[in-house]
């Protein structure tokens, strides 16, 4: 059974311009979270992801936006990047309503300079 | 909302010892724990969870303990060999409730090195 991937693994971009990182979950898995990474933060919630409806959002500012499509797969953007977007970002899947037995990808590793 | 603080932050063992991490919780809502154990380059993986209507589970030489009237959960590693070696969080999670999916909070990590 397929693990979660996330496209891509690797990404720089400078300061202003926007990126998308895609993350397709567990093959019956309905629900995707993504999580921001840094050494400085830690791991932190950014949203969830149900069913194509957005049920959870952490606290980031509206720079930070996703969706879901029909098929679960979701995707992250965030617009006029700042340094401080540099970090790892992680998508979790998981299978039942509650969302426990969340199963992370590898991460997509973005740098902004 | 939800905080978690995880204890130590590094932790360093001899190979064959045991290792045990701490964390403790703020929300009495919270009533689902896991661990992850992240290796350098990967995602976190989830190594052994425990929810609140049980105090303690074991998975061969992983095991995590909760007391919920302290709020306060551990994981105890036995027989450490040195691929146990990586980065450990704890997370909690308070189960349903329109504001709580997919929120896991993490604690902030404990880096383990376990010495040959």
């Amino acid at each position: 059974k397929a693990g979660v991937t996330q496209t891509p693994r690797y990404l720089i971009k400078t300061r202003g311009q926007q990126v998308t990182l895609s993350c397709s979950p567990i093959s019956g898995h309905r629900s995707v979270s993504w999580y921001q990474q840094t050494p400085g933060q830690g791991l932190q919630f950014l949203f969830e992801y149900f069913s194509e409806t957005q049920r959870n959002k952490g606290n980031f500012p509206g720079r930070f936006s996703g969706r879901q499509f029909s098929n679960s797969r979701s995707e992250m953007n965030v617009s006029t990047l700042e340094l401080g977007d540099s970090a790892l970002y992680l998508c979790a899947s998981s299978s039942v309503r509650e969302n426990t037995e969340a199963f992370f990808g590898q991460g997509t590793r973005l740098t902004v300079v | 909302g939800e905080n978690v603080e995880q204890h130590p932050s590094t932790l360093s063992v001899q190979e064959g010892d045991s290792a045990v991490i701490k964390c403790t919780y703020s929300d009495s809502a919270s009533n689902y724990f896991p661990w992850y154990k992240q290796e350098l380059g990967k995602g976190p993986q989830l190594i052994i969870d425990i929810r609140s209507n049980v105090g303690e589970k074991k998975d061969q030489r992983i095991a995590v303990t909760l007391n919920k009237t302290a709020k306060h959960f551990s994981l105890h590693i036995t027989e450490t060999q040195p691929e146990d070696s990586a980065v450990y969080f704890c997370a909690a999670i308070p189960y349903a409730g329109g504001t709580s999916y997919g929120k896991l909070t993490f604690g902030q990590g404990t880096i383990l090195t376990v010495h040959p």
